[in-house]
Order: structure tokens, then sequence, then C-alpha cells
């Protein structure tokens, strides 16, 4: 059963911290995904990367985000230095480009910046 | 204003009752229109896809899109506790962005 899958699940951290983030995409996906989830704003696009390249992540605070592709089998989102506005759920997803554009989510990783 | 505008709720039904979610949108260029369904601290999961206008049937679901009205609705028929949860609406252009644009969501309990 393949799954996309994020490390940590939750994460708890003092403002001023820097906060990793990783996903491993399904297995074949060619299109990653990183998403930020607030109660107030929902679901926003934060960056997406196709063949490991980044395409937009004009949604993404320049200053203190940066997200990356390692690998085929990996993407990182960092935030340094946290803000307690920065918490929020972050969930990656995963797909292959196709006409529904079927996007899979991971778990998402839950995280409070004190 | 939002691109795509859902009404939070929450919403509560009895089991057994038919169940209407909606979603406006502003983007004539939308074409394709998704439902993710999100159980509580899980991640979205794609319910119905449609494409263009007209209706969707899978199961208890019926998926129907206006674009003359820019307006989408999910509909749940005989409804279940296990259908508690939040809805997301979805929508994108025909061109090559794989984009989503989300709305914020409907909060659902159907009660036993």
């Amino acid at each position: 059963d393949a799954r996309v899958t994020q490390t940590p699940r939750h994460k708890v951290t003092e403002m001023g911290q820097e906060v990793t983030m990783r996903c491993q995409p399904i297995l074949g996906h060619n299109t990653v995904f990183w998403y930020r989830q607030t109660m107030m704003q929902g679901l926003e696009l934060l960056a997406y990367f196709r063949n490991r390249a980044p395409l937009d992540d004009s949604g993404m605070p320049k200053d203190r985000f940066s997200a990356e592709m390692p690998d085929a089998t990996l993407a990182t989102l960092k935030i340094q230095p946290s803000e307690p506005r920065d918490s929020a759920v972050y969930f990656c997803a995963s797909g292959f480009r196709q006409i529904t554009d079927t996007q899979y989510f991971g778990p998402g990783t839950r995280l409070t910046v004190l | 204003q939002k691109e795509v505008e859902q009404d939070p709720g929450p919403l509560s039904v009895p089991e057994g009752a038919i169940v209407s979610l909606n979603c406006t949108y502003s983007n004539s260029a939308f074409q394709y229109f998704m439902w993710y369904r999100q159980y509580s601290r899980k991640g979205p999961e794609l319910l119905m896809y449609t494409y263009s206008s007209g209706n969707k049937e899978d199961g208890r679901f019926t998926a129907q899109v206006d674009k003359s009205s820019k307006y989408i609705s999910l509909f749940i028929r005989d409804s279940q506790p296990s259908d508690s949860a939040t809805y997301l609406c979805a929508m994108k252009g025909g061109g090559a962005t794989n984009k989503l644009i989300f709305g914020t969501g409907t909060l659902l309990a159907v009660q036993p």
C-alpha cells in the first residue's frame, strides 16, 4: 500500500529555532507539493517540484522558508528562524502528471512554535 | 475575496440524511473540480473528480458542477457516521500547472 510518509509527525519548538520537515513521496511520482493548513487560511500551497526541479515557490515566505529535493525519494521543508505564526500543519503531497493531477497527501507534520 | 469560497460549517445531520456541500468560485478558467475528504488529524484524500460541467456519481456520492453559476456541489446520500469529516473542494485551470486552489473546508458531523 504505497503512501506518502512525513517526519516528524509532531514538532514543538521555540521561536528562533530551525525546523526541518521531511517527506518521502510515493515511488514513481514525479511531482511533490508542500502545503500549510491553518484554521483561518485553510490549505495553502507553499511550493512544488516536478522531477526534483522547483516549479513554483511563490507561496513561501522566502526570507525564512526553503524547500529542496536532494533526491527523488526525499523532499525537505526548512524554516529558519521559526516564528509563532508558523504554527500549522504542514502537508506533503505527491502525484504524477496526468489529466486528473491527483495528489496523494501524507499525514502531515503538526508544528507548534512557542 | 478568495478565489474559492466554502462555508466552514459545522454541519450536523442525522444518520441517513442527504447532505449537500457547496463551493463557489470566481475564476472562470477553472476546469477541473475535486472534492477531498479529510478525517481528523489525517491528510486529505481525493473523493471525487469532475472535469468541466455536469454530474458524476460514485456510490452514495454525487458531484455537480455548474460553470455558468461558478458553483459546485457534493451530495452524500444515506449519510453514515463514518462520513463525519471535513470536506474540501479544490479546483484548477486547464493549463500545464498542477496548482490546486482549495476551499477552507466544511466540517460535517453525522449523528448516529
